[in-house]
């Protein structure tokens, strides 16, 4: 079974430009989450989508929005870019959203995305 | 609000020696627990979860974890580290409320450095 694919690796954007990061998740996973890793703040939550629908949001900007399609794939966008937004974005699948048994999330190698 | 604590930055061993990494947390109610491991320019690696019952908790890789509710610990351990166990290393919780869906909280990495 195919892992997690995150689309492109790495970006290169200027301040202002917008970008959208993709995620495919393993065949059958329904939940997709994005994290953005940074040296300074580490690995923080960014948003989570489930069954087309955005299930939690992190302490971000309303430049960050994400969205999920019917095959549960995944894009993020944000929106007139910051140099601070310079990251690794990690996008994460699971089989369901809060499932009782704690299922762990697989995530993909990431987009480096550097903004100038 | 969830925080997770890994008070060392980095963590030296022998090859040969027995490895511990440390991660406190402090949250509401019983999280589920996780233990993941970055490799450069890769995403991350579930290595184990705690979700009840026994307190040690065997993972991949030979890896194993214990679980410590009165001081609220899961520090990860490996009997006899290996130079390949060289990486980052991430302590992560998760509300156990389904309605917090699959939100996991991380702290903020341990680097191990295994020495031949």
């Amino acid at each position: 079974k195919a892992g997690v694919t995150q689309t492109p690796r790495y970006l290169i954007k200027t301040r202002g430009q917008q970008v959208t990061l993709s995620c495919s998740p393993i065949s059958g996973h329904r939940s997709v989450s994005w994290y953005q890793q940074t040296p300074g703040q580490g690995l923080q939550f960014l948003f989570e989508y489930f069954s087309e629908t955005q299930r939690n949001k992190g302490n971000f900007p309303g430049r960050f929005s994400g969205r999920q399609f019917s095959n549960s794939r995944s894009e993020m966008n944000v929106s007139t870019l910051e140099l601070g937004d310079s990251a690794l974005y990690l996008c994460a699948s699971s089989l369901e959203s809060g499932a009782p048994l704690g299922d762990e999330q697989f995530f993909g190698p990431g987009t480096r995305l550097t903004v100038l | 609000a969830q925080s997770v604590a890994q008070p060392e930055d980095q963590v030296n061993v022998a090859e040969g020696n027995p490895l511990t990494v440390k991660c406190t947390y402090s949250v509401s109610g019983n999280p589920y627990l996780f233990w993941y491991v970055q490799y450069p320019n890769r995403g991350l690696q579930f290595l184990l979860k705690y979700i009840t019952g026994d307190n040690l908790v065997k993972g991949s890789y030979g890896f194993e974890a214990e679980f410590n509710k009165s001081q609220t610990s899961f520090h990860l351990k490996k009997p006899s580290a290996l130079v390949s166990d060289s990486a980052l290393y991430f302590c992560a919780v998760r509300d156990r409320v389904r309605a917090a869906g699959n939100k996991l909280t991380f702290g903020g990495g341990t680097r191990v450095l295994v020495k031949p």
